[in-house]
């Protein structure tokens, strides 16, 4: 079954600082999609980005990029330029795209991230 | 707006009261489902469903009972509440199984506290 760790479940970061949270997957499956959801206070699930396993190059939106190691089945999110807004709940998942359970998404438990003014 | 619609947003229940959570979604997405978040323990699948008609367990099911009747509608039901059932509660949908590129989009969250 697949599994999805972070290792990390407080992290800290000046503002305007780069900041980058860890994510690992355990999958037998050779084609998959991995995700970041950001959940601030409010509790709402926003996704922050989205990786396909056929696409070796990372994926990037605005201040936030991946680096997706495929074989290593690591995938870490990177934050830029961080802002108070970043502060939240980070979740990394991975979707199943094959089987019966296709469409489900396995989550990580969690980093949460705190910014510093 | 459009998207995933749940009801209600707070509820505090009794050990062995039944009640059930609302998740409507006016997208017409063919997969609907439901997950719990316990603090430490990330979003944790309940039950799922492809169409009307056709509903599966994911990986906490156990206490959870649910029907798809019409493609807006996902319905999770407790039969018995329990103490062990305080969550917050997710309901999400895609529009299809099709492509894996789809996203989720996910309701508000209820908070449910069983005493």
């Amino acid at each position: 079954a697949q599994t999805v760790t972070q290792s990390q479940p407080e992290m800290s970061v000046q503002e305007a600082e780069t900041v980058t949270l860890s994510c690992t997957y355990d999958t037998s499956e050779s084609d998959y999609y991995l995700f970041w959801y950001k959940q601030p206070p409010s509790r709402q699930m926003i996704l922050v980005i989205r990786q396909e396993a056929y696409k070796q190059q990372n994926a990037t939106e605005n201040r936030f990029s991946v680096n997706f190691q495929k074989a290593a089945k690591s995938f870490s999110l990177k934050i830029s330029d961080s802002q108070l807004g970043d502060a939240a709940m980070y979740f990394c998942a991975y979707r199943i795209t094959f089987g019966g359970s296709q469409g489900n998404l396995i989550f990580g438990k969690g980093t949460k991230l705190s910014v510093k003014p | 707006n459009a998207g995933v619609t749940q009801t209600p947003k707070f509820q505090v229940l009794k050990t062995g009261q039944s009640m059930t959570l609302q998740c409507a979604q006016d997208m017409n997405h063919e997969y609907m489902s439901w997950y719990r978040q316990d603090p430490g323990m990330g979003l944790r699948l309940i039950h799922y469903s492809v169409g009307a008609g056709i509903t599966d367990q994911g990986e906490v099911p156990n206490g959870y009972n649910v029907s798809r009747s019409t493609t807006e509608d996902f319905p999770l039901r407790l039969l018995s509440a329990a103490p062990s059932q305080t969550s917050v509660y997710f309901c999400a949908s895609n529009p299809s199984l099709g492509s894996g590129a789809n996203v989720l989009t996910f309701g508000a969250g209820s908070r449910l506290t069983v005493l």
